[in-house]
C-alpha cells in the first residue's frame, strides 16, 4: 500500500472487479483525509473525504474506510471500469493551519484491463 | 465555468532564464496554492495564498515567487531558473478555510536545461 513520503505502489485489475488503494498517514492531529484522482497529463481531482471522527464514508462507487487506531486509510472502488484507470493520490489536512494545508502521497498507479 | 486555468502548458527554459506561470480561477475562491509535482512522489505546496493581497511560504518556496493582485490570480515567478525546477507545475484553489476539496488546474510542465 501507499504511505505518504515512500515509493508508488501499482494495481492492477480486471474489469468489473472491485478495487482497494491503501495508504498510512502519519499525523494524527489532521482532521480530514481525503482520496485525489489524476489521470494521465491532467490535475488532480477530488473524489471523496472522511473527517478524522468518522470511519466509513460512501459515494457512488467509491467507499473510504479510516482506521485511526494504526493510521490507516483506504479507497475502495466498486465495479472498476477502465476510466477509473490513474493515479489516486490520498491527502491528509492539518487542522491546525488557517489554510488548511494538505499533505499528499505519492500515489498509487490503477490500471484496469478490459 | 472555465475552472482553474494555466498558462502556458509546457515551457523550456535555460539555466538562468525567468518566467512567470500565470493561474486562474473563476469561481471566486478565497484561497490559491501552487504545487509542483516530480517523478514518482506527490504533490509538494510550493506558495499559496489566503486572499487577494496575501501570500504565504509552502514546504518548497526557494527559488519562487507569487503575487496575488486580483483575487482571481495567482502568479508563480522563478527569478533565475535551475535544472532543479523541472517538474510539473500545479495551480489549485479553494473556498475559504483551506477546504479539503481542492480544485486544480491542468498543470504546466517545465523543462530547464
Amino acid at each position: 500500500g501507499e504511505s505518504v513520503g515512500l515509493h508508488l505502489p501499482t494495481l492492477s485489475v480486471q474489469e468489473g472487479d472491485n478495487s482497494i488503494i491503501n495508504c498510512a498517514y502519519s499525523n494524527s492531529a489532521s482532521d480530514y483525509f481525503i482520496w485525489y484522482k489524476q489521470e494521465s497529463g491532467k490535475g488532480p481531482q477530488f473524489i471523496i473525504d472522511i473527517r478524522s471522527n468518522m470511519d466509513k464514508r460512501q459515494g457512488q462507487r467509491v467507499t473510504v474506510l479510516l482506521n485511526k487506531t494504526v493510521k490507516h486509510l483506504s479507497l475502495q472502488i466498486a465495479a472498476t471500469q477502465p476510466g477509473d484507470s490513474a493515479v489516486y493520490f490520498c491527502a491528509e489536512r492539518s487542522g491546525g493551519t488557517s489554510y488548511g494545508k494538505l499533505t499528499f502521497g505519492q500515489g498509487t498507479i490503477l490500471t484496469v484491463h478490459p | 465555468n472555465a475552472g482553474v486555468t494555466q498558462t502556458p502548458k509546457f515551457r523550456v527554459l535555460k539555466t538562468g532564464q525567468s518566467m512567470t506561470l500565470l493561474c486562474a480561477q473563476d469561481m471566486n475562491h478565497e484561497y490559491m496554492y501552487w504545487y509542483r509535482q516530480d517523478p514518482g512522489m506527490g504533490l509538494r505546496l510550493i506558495h499559496y495564498s489566503v486572499g487577494e493581497g496575501t501570500t504565504a511560504k509552502g514546504e518548497v518556496p526557494d527559488g519562487y515567487n507569487v503575487s496575488r493582485l486580483k483575487k482571481q490570480n495567482f502568479l508563480l515567478g522563478l527569478e533565475s531558473a535551475a535544472p532543479s525546477q523541472t517538474s510539473v507545475y500545479f495551480c489549485a484553489s479553494s473556498y475559504a478555510r483551506g477546504g479539503s476539496e481542492q480544485y486544480f488546474g491542468p498543470g504546466t510542465r517545465l523543462t530547464v536545461t
